[in-house]
């Protein structure tokens, strides 16, 4: 069995500057991975980033990039340089076999 | 290219009625899922399928649900006798490969009444 927690339900972010969303997992698969997506208002989930449980490096994408803690069991999300089409609801998820497990997502607002 | 549809983007029924969701995934990806997506329940998974066969069927909610995937291309979920429950958004994603990254369509918004 595989848990998501994100313990942020909103956050509001200046525009320009970074925000840290925050996810834990708890899984007993070995080999797993853990992704990111984004949802707008408009509904549509948007793939952001992704970071394989025996990859050695952080992930990063843009000014996306992944905060990975294996022995934490953390995979925390950082946007740098926040913008205004940023805001959205993030949703963290696990992968282990195929299917994706996600967490309650966090929504974020960045301001003017 | 093109990206996952779904189609239609928004359902409005009765209840006791039919309903069938379609998902046409991206080209040349072989596994396709169908998630739900409820202010109560947050994200949740149907269905997923590889090719045509469908592996794991263990997140459909009841027997009223039932899905298919032809020509490893196009799948249809069909919801019998619909109930107020059974409202939600509906995604399907699609991936290369089981272990791949899966791509989201922009999900069908069904709203029993």
């Amino acid at each position: 069995a595989q848990k998501i927690t994100q313990t942020q339900p909103g956050m509001f972010v200046q525009e320009k500057e970074a925000v840290t969303l925050d996810c834990t997992y708890d899984t007993s698969d070995p080999s797993y991975g853990l992704f990111w997506y984004k949802q707008p208002s408009s509904g549509e989930m948007i793939f952001l980033i992704y970071q394989g449980s025996y990859d050695q490096q952080n992930a990063t994408e843009g000014r996306y990039s992944l905060n990975f803690q294996k022995a934490r069991k953390s995979a925390n999300l950082v946007i740098s340089a926040s913008q205004l089409g940023d805001s959205a609801m993030y949703f963290c998820a696990i992968q282990g076999d195929y299917k994706l497990s996600f967490g309650a997502g966090t929504t974020v607002t960045v301001r003017a | 290219g093109a990206g996952v549809s779904q189609s239609p983007s928004n359902k409005v029924t009765e209840k006791g009625k039919d309903v069938e969701l379609r998902c046409d995934p991206i080209s040349g990806h072989t596994a396709l899922y169908w998630y739900r997506q409820s202010l109560g329940q947050g994200l949740e998974f149907l269905i997923y399928f590889q090719g045509n066969s469908a592996p794991d069927k263990s997140g459909l909610p009841s027997d009223r649900f039932s899905a298919e995937r032809t020509g490893g291309s196009v799948s249809t979920l069909t919801i019998q006798r619909t109930q107020q429950e059974d409202s939600a958004v509906y995604l399907c994603a699609s991936s290369l490969g089981e272990r791949d990254t899966q791509y989201f369509g922009p999900g069908t918004r069904l709203t029993v009444l």
